[in-house]
């Protein structure tokens, strides 16, 4: 089983859609959680860290369920900016060390 | 810019050269980790650094490939005799070391092999 699973998709949805991806991780001690946005070609971006309590920005939510040990990101009202690779990444360490565990990536285009 | 910094972006070498990627991490983080990244492919960890000290290097090919983050200076990842197979995004993040912090990447360097 991998260490932190995504659906790969596409997930192709109209502009103005809600659309909710989910993550799901192995490792009960992950420490913290965040998801990621890439576009092709280009480096991955900060877009959230995820809270154990769940976060809003703007149009995204992020949620932690540390009791199935899985998160999710819901886009609400969808962007054709949008259209991108997001990525989910759990953060595990100890001692100063940390590792930062990345899924393969979900694929979401947005559809005029 | 206070953000990490790659170079070169773009890199030919032709095969059995060398190449040679550099990576300055944020101010006030210590903390290295390379990625490849092949075409149409997910981000592959390959090695985690601290200030002379690797602390991870379980995604690192056991051949050809090297890592050192010194006390001064940029951290290095070297490739000696490229092949095609090397021709990749390699990225580089890095953070302070504290558990709830996130990984900041630089733009990447692009790595071709003729």
């Amino acid at each position: 089983r991998k260490e932190v699973e995504q659906d790969p998709g596409p997930f192709n949805v109209p502009e103005g859609a809600t659309v909710a991806f989910n993550c799901t991780y192995s490792n009960s001690a992950s420490q913290s959680f965040f998801w990621y946005r890439q576009d092709c070609r280009k480096e991955p971006k900060l877009l959230m860290s995820v809270y154990s309590s769940g976060n809003e920005d703007g149009r995204f939510t992020a949620q932690l369920n540390r009791a199935s040990q899985y998160i999710s990101l819901l886009i609400r009202d969808s962007k054709l900016s949008d259209s991108a690779t997001y990525l989910c990444v759990v953060n595990v360490g100890t001692s100063g060390t940390y590792k930062y565990i990345f899924g393969t990536g979900t694929r979401l285009k947005v559809l005029a | 810019n206070a953000g990490v910094m790659q170079n070169p972006r773009h890199l030919v070498r032709r095969r059995g050269q060398e190449a040679r990627l550099r990576c300055s991490p944020m101010k006030g983080h210590s903390h290295v980790y390379w990625y490849r990244q092949l075409p149409e492919e997910g981000l592959k960890f390959m090695v985690y650094l601290q200030k002379e000290n690797i602390i991870d290097e379980s995604g690192m090919p056991k051949e050809r490939f090297s890592a050192e983050f010194p006390k001064e200076g940029p951290s290095i990842l070297r490739i000696q005799q490229v092949v095609r197979g090397d021709s990749a995004a390699y990225f580089c993040a890095s953070s302070p070391g504290i558990s709830n912090q996130p990984q900041h990447f630089g733009d990447g360097t692009r790595l071709s092999i003729l």
